[in-house]
């Protein structure tokens, strides 16, 4: 079965440090991948997206990520993270032949701390 | 990218009534798609809606508790029929980006709360 696993609910990290998400996808057709982040009371914003070619993607505000596709996983990563990075960010999954229909993560809530 | 208008942006409603949802794009679009996101909780698609056919609902969702209608391509309406307060959710509207190649723009969402 097709499924996408945010294997953290919650992430906390102090301000200025580095931080991963972790996503881990199952499926045996070819996907395409995004992380979207979800700020309070707002609609979902796409952060980036891996359709194909190089598997290191970078986003908007300093995020990136990588796929790997012998893990299955797509995590996403920060170098630095700031307060305004609070939000909550959630992995999607569009498996070949789904018909657009993508498959969202639980998300995992960052709170960044001064 | 597109442009999506939700209404009403959130909503107070009692156990029992109905409430419509419209959205509006700003661009003409094949398909869109209504999610439901429950209190801290994930995105579920609730269902697809083609100009010019029945929508396709998800597993779990039936067209007499979500009537949706798609009377043009850039507008779409879903309904919260006979609503309880389980159904207190956000209700996002999504729809394609170009390229067919999943990326999803949404709307703002509709907060309802059913009391």
């Amino acid at each position: 079965a097709q499924s996408v696993t945010q294997l953290d609910s919650q992430v906390p990290v102090f301000e200025e440090a580095p931080v991963e998400l972790r996503c881990n996808y199952s499926s045996s057709v070819s996907v395409y991948l995004f992380w979207y982040v979800q700020y309070p009371n707002q609609g979902l914003q796409l952060l980036l997206k891996y359709l194909s070619g190089s598997t290191l993607v970078k986003g908007i505000n300093g995020f990136e990520a990588e796929f790997n596709k012998s893990q299955t996983s797509f995590h996403l990563r920060k170098p630095s993270v700031h307060i305004s990075d609070t939000a909550e960010y959630f992995c999607a999954v569009l498996f070949s032949g789904g018909y657009n229909k993508l498959i969202f993560g639980a998300g995992t809530r960052l709170a960044v701390h001064p | 990218s597109a442009v999506i208008s939700q209404k009403p942006s959130r909503d107070i409603c009692q156990r029992g009534t109905s409430l419509t949802i419209q959205c509006q794009v700003d661009s003409q679009v094949t398909m869109m798609f209504w999610y439901r996101q429950q209190p801290g909780q994930s995105l579920t698609l609730i269902a697809t809606a083609n100009q010019g056919s029945e929508a396709t609902y998800e597993s779990g969702f039936v067209i007499d508790k979500f009537p949706i209608s798609r009377p043009n391509l850039t507008f779409s309406t879903l309904t919260v029929s006979n609503m309880s307060p389980e159904d207190s959710s956000i209700y996002l509207c999504s729809v394609n980006g170009q390229g067919g190649t999943g990326e999803l723009f949404f709307g703002e969402g509709s907060r309802l709360t059913v009391l």
